[in-house]
C-alpha cells in the first residue's frame, strides 16, 4: 500500500507570495494533520482535519489555512509568505478510531522563502 | 498544555556503544508516547510506541518503557550502528479522537565507525 504522499517535494517562493501544498493520505485514513518543522526544531502542529471538518488548530496566524476534500486529500495554503515560513511542511494521516490515533507521516514539502 | 522535554544533542557515539536518549513529558491523563526517527533529508518514521504505563515499545533493537511515576520514556539501544545516525524525536498524543502529536526538540545522533 502507498504511504502518505505530498507534493511538491521542494518549492521556492518570494516574500508576499502565496503557496499551496498538497497531501494524499493512506487509503482508508480519514484524518489529515499538518505540521511545520523549522530547521533544528521538532514539528509544530498546524491543523487537523477529519471528514472535511477542522478538528484542531495550532498557534499559527490566519495566513495559514487548509481544507480537506471528499477523497480525504488535503491542501495547506499560506498567504503573504514571510522569510520565517521557510520550513519542512509535513502531512500525517491517521485512522482516528477509538484510541488508535497513530499518525503516519509523509516525506514533507520543503518550502524556501526568499 | 502538553509538552515533551528531551536531551539536546548532538550525541556522538562509537559503533557498538550503548545509547540512551532521555525524554520526559507533561500531560493530562494517560497520553500515548512515541519515538520517531528522521534520517537526513527524509520525513518522520515511527520507531516505537507505548500506550499505557509500564508498556515497553521496541523495534530494530531500540526500546523505551512508559514510566508514569517519573513521566519518562527514555530511548535505549544496546549496540548502535553507523546506520542509526539520525535525529530522534520523543512525542506524545493525548488519548482519543482528534489529538495532535506534541514533539520534543529532537536529538541528533551521530555514530562513528
Amino acid at each position: 500500500d502507498a504511504g502518505v504522499t505530498q507534493s511538491p517535494t521542494h518549492l521556492i517562493k518570494t516574500r508576499g507570495q502565496h503557496v499551496t501544498l498538497r497531501c494524499s493520505p493512506i487509503s482508508g485514513h480519514k484524518s489529515v494533520s499538518w505540521y511545520q518543522q523549522v530547521l533544528g526544531q521538532g514539528p509544530q502542529f498546524i491543523f487537523q482535519y477529519y471528514e472535511k471538518e477542522e478538528r484542531g488548530r495550532g498557534n499559527f496566524p490566519d495566513r495559514f489555512s487548509a481544507r480537506q476534500f471528499p477523497n480525504y486529500s488535503s491542501e495547506l495554503n499560506v498567504n503573504a509568505l514571510l522569510l520565517g515560513d521557510s520550513a519542512l511542511y509535513l502531512c500525517a494521516s491517521s485512522l482516528v478510531r477509538g484510541d488508535n490515533n497513530e499518525q503516519f507521516f509523509g516525506p514533507g514539502t520543503r518550502l524556501t522563502v526568499l | 498544555g502538553n509538552s515533551v522535554t528531551q536531551m539536546e544533542g548532538p550525541v556522538t557515539l562509537s559503533e557498538e556503544a550503548f545509547l540512551t536518549i532521555n525524554c520526559t513529558y507533561t500531560a493530562t491523563g494517560y497520553p500515548s508516547l512515541f519515538w520517531y526517527v528522521q534520517y537526513p533529508g527524509e520525513g518522520l518514521q515511527l520507531l516505537l510506541k507505548a500506550t499505557k504505563a509500564d508498556d515497553k515499545g521496541s523495534n530494530k533493537g531500540f526500546e523505551a518503557t512508559y514510566r508514569k511515576e517519573t513521566t519518562s520514556f527514555h530511548l535505549e539501544k544496546g549496540s548502535v550502528q553507523v546506520s542509526d545516525s539520525a535525529v530522534y524525536f520523543c512525542a506524545l498524543s493525548a488519548r482519543g479522537g482528534y489529538q495532535k502529536v506534541t514533539f520534543g526538540i529532537g536529538t541528533k545522533l551521530q555514530v562513528i565507525p
